[in-house]
């Protein structure tokens, strides 16, 4: 599979191999970190969350990982298909009902 | 079910004019929040609304403002607009009960001040 190390704009993954997308968020007193995936011409849609005292959350071929010791967010997509091909942004939440959100990554899968 | 919708999809207005910008919330959603994505701030939290009462804000300039109706329907204003303010406007609604972290987007309503 192919993993981006930093946050970097953008990813292109061959079909079927599995892709890791970071992100590294500042803020400490958040307590939800969340995946959400944009494709060309609609709103962001959710893909999975993990709360704050967590460090793994899997759900149907993704799995995020949290680590607070450095400040990051990494979703890992398992066998990637083209319909994964989007922008995918985390996004923080603290106790209250606003989203913020990082710099997108736009995942282009390989035919 | 119906999803978010907003209206218009795309609109043109010249700089000093005002805009409002409609959503319709997912039936029995009562919060709705609204969002501002540009290519260089990305999306960045405007306001969010439920029962009528605006309980969160974002670090934006008085000249955006919103409000939400009995029914959950909402509408963002923006007054004496300026070049920057072209961007895509997004709604969100959430289910009631929820963490408010799976909000669901609409398709938004891309506007260009000329």
């Amino acid at each position: 599979g192919e993993s981006v190390g930093l946050h970097l704009p953008t990813l292109s993954v061959q079909e079927g191999d599995n892709s890791i997308i970071n992100c590294a968020y500042s803020n400490s007193a958040s307590d939800y970190f969340i995946w959400y995936k944009q494709e060309s011409g609609k709103g962001p849609q959710f893909i999975i969350d993990i709360r704050s005292n967590m460090d793994k959350r899997q759900g149907q071929r993704v799995t995020v990982l949290l680590n607070k010791t450095v400040k990051h967010l990494s979703l890992q997509i398992a066998a990637t298909q083209p319909g994964d091909s989007a922008v995918y942004f985390c996004a923080e939440r603290e106790n209250d009902y606003k989203l913020s959100f990082g710099a997108g990554t736009t995942v282009t899968v390989r035919a | 079910k119906a999803g978010v919708t907003q209206t218009p999809r795309y609109l043109i207005k010249t700089r000093g004019q005002q805009v409002t910008l409609s959503c319709s919330p997912i039936s029995g959603h009562r919060s709705v929040s609204w969002y501002q994505q540009t290519p260089g701030q990305g999306l960045q939290f405007l306001f969010e609304y439920f029962s009528e009462t605006q309980r969160n804000k974002g670090n934006f300039p008085g000249r955006f403002s919103g409000r939400q109706f009995s029914n959950s329907r909402s509408e963002m204003n923006v007054s004496t607009l300026e070049l920057g303010d072209s961007a895509l406007y997004l709604c969100a609604s959430t289910p009631p009960s929820s963490s408010y972290n799976e909000q669901f987007f609409g398709p938004g309503t891309r506007l260009t001040v000329l």
